[in-house]
């Protein structure tokens, strides 16, 4: 069975600190995404990589960072965080290259900034 | 830059009641086209696809055409059950290399017995 784990389902954390939501994928795949999802505003893209140590802007970077230091595993951070970074982050993963390719997502960690 | 538009929610409907869920795109190329659904608590599963003009994605009794002429893929299902309540996202694909998904907001549905 093909799996994205995300290390926590529910993390609550105070302003200022510094965050890493951790991501790991089993299918070998190139691509890892990070979104977050909010209501009324869908999952919007932060960053995704395509390739160990490659990383590339989604639609909201601001405020965040990432790291891939091997291939099944991709990293969220957030340098300092802020109460609106509160919202539920999903990671997927998906094959590089193919153009109608399946995303398989994590359960998502929903963060609670205090 | 690519867009997904899609109806707003929520939307209740008794069990046996047809759905039909709204979802209209703008994209610079040719994308792909999906329903993903996330059931409470859940991360986010394909549902269906299509690729290209004309072609007819389906799965667990839901169908989606994809029509270039109106950007469109409606989502459509003849007979929910209460085990449909789940959220509903459009999403197209394209580009090259990631294929990174552009989503719509998102649909919510529940059944009722």
């Amino acid at each position: 069975d093909v799996k994205v784990t995300q290390s926590s389902r529910y993390l609550v954390k105070r302003t200022g600190e510094k965050v890493f939501l951790e991501c790991v994928q089993d299918m070998d795949h190139e691509n890892m995404f990070w979104y977050r999802q909010d209501p009324g505003l869908g999952l919007r893209l932060i960053y995704f990589s395509y390739d160990v140590k490659m990383k590339e802007k989604g639609d909201i970077p601001e405020g965040y960072s990432v790291s891939r230091e091997k291939k099944e595993r991709f990293s969220l951070i957030l340098e300092s965080a802020s109460t609106n970074q509160t919202s539920m982050y999903l990671c997927a993963s998906s094959l590089w290259g193919v153009r109608d390719t399946e995303a398989f997502f994590g359960q998502g960690t929903r963060l609670t900034v205090v | 830059g690519d867009s997904v538009t899609q109806m707003e929610g929520p939307v209740t409907l008794s069990e046996e009641a047809f759905l039909t869920i709204n979802c209209t795109y703008t994209a610079t190329g040719y994308p792909s086209l999906f329903w993903y659904v996330q059931y409470p608590g859940e991360g986010l599963q394909l549902l269906l696809k299509a690729t290209k003009a004309d072609d007819k994605g389906s799965n667990k009794g839901f169908e989606a055409t994809y029509r270039k002429e109106t950007t469109s893929f409606h989502l459509e299902k003849g007979s929910v059950q209460v085990s449909d309540s789940a959220v509903y996202f459009c999403a197209l694909s394209e580009g090259a290399g990631s294929y990174q998904l552009t989503f719509g907001k998102g649909t919510k549905l529940s059944v009722i017995p």
